[in-house]
């Protein structure tokens, strides 16, 4: 069985452009969460769905946007990119709305110019 | 709040050394704990995980970890190191009940020395 895939695998933007980072789920989970890595540090919660509903966001500026589609794949979006954006992000999936079986995808690794 | 300090962002063992990470936690509620491997270039790869079972909590790749709670501690250990061992390994905490995200921590480099 397929992992979780994400893509693209790498991007380099611009300031202020935007971009949008896709997640396609285990098969049969319903539930995509979306983590941001810093180099040199942890993953840091984004936003979290379940069944095309969100049921978490994490302490990111409204410039963040998510949503999870019919199929459970989901798309992250960011507007006005900042050079503090560059960073590796990570899409996990889980068959329930719970957190404690969580399957990681390769991540995109984003830079901002 | 649940928080998760990993002590040494960069732990150097020899070759068929004890490999020892240390993960420190605190939870108002009881706890599921977890740690994961990160290979270069990768995404988070589950090692194991604790919920609440046996506090000896055996993972794959030869890889155990303990949940002391009178100590509020889930270190990391395998007894002899391998070079493929290399890598970030992360500890992660979400309260039992849980609902909630992950909470990392900011991640140990393990190196191994030939």
């Amino acid at each position: 069985d397929a992992g979780v895939t994400q893509s693209p695998t790498h991007l380099i933007k611009t300031r202020g452009q935007h971009v949008t980072l896709r997640c396609s789920p285990i098969s049969g989970h319903k539930s995509v969460s979306w983590y941001q890595q810093v180099l040199g540090q942890g993953p840091q919660f984004i936003f979290q769905y379940y069944e095309k509903e969100e049921r978490g966001r994490g302490n990111f500026p409204d410039r963040f946007s998510a949503r999870q589609f019919p199929n459970y794949s989901s798309e992250l979006n960011v507007n006005a990119l900042l050079l503090g954006d560059s960073a590796l992000y990570l899409c996990a999936s889980s068959l329930r709305a719970a957190n404690y079986e969580q399957y990681f995808g390769p991540g995109t690794r984003l830079t901002v110019t | 709040a649940q928080s998760v300090t990993q002590l040494g962002s960069h732990v150097s063992v020899s070759e068929g050394a004890l490999v020892l990470l240390r993960c420190n936690y605190s939870s108002s509620v009881p706890p599921y704990l977890f740690w994961y491997v990160q290979y270069p270039n990768q995404g988070l790869q589950l090692l194991l995980k604790y919920t609440s079972a046996a506090t000896l909590v055996k993972g794959i790749n030869g890889f155990e970890a303990e949940f002391k709670k009178s100590e509020t501690s889930f270190h990391l250990t395998k007894p002899s190191a391998h070079m493929s061992d290399a890598a970030e390994y992360f500890c992660a905490v979400i309260p039992a009940a849980g609902n909630t995200p992950l909470v990392f921590g900011k991640g140990t480099r393990l190196s191994v020395i030939a």
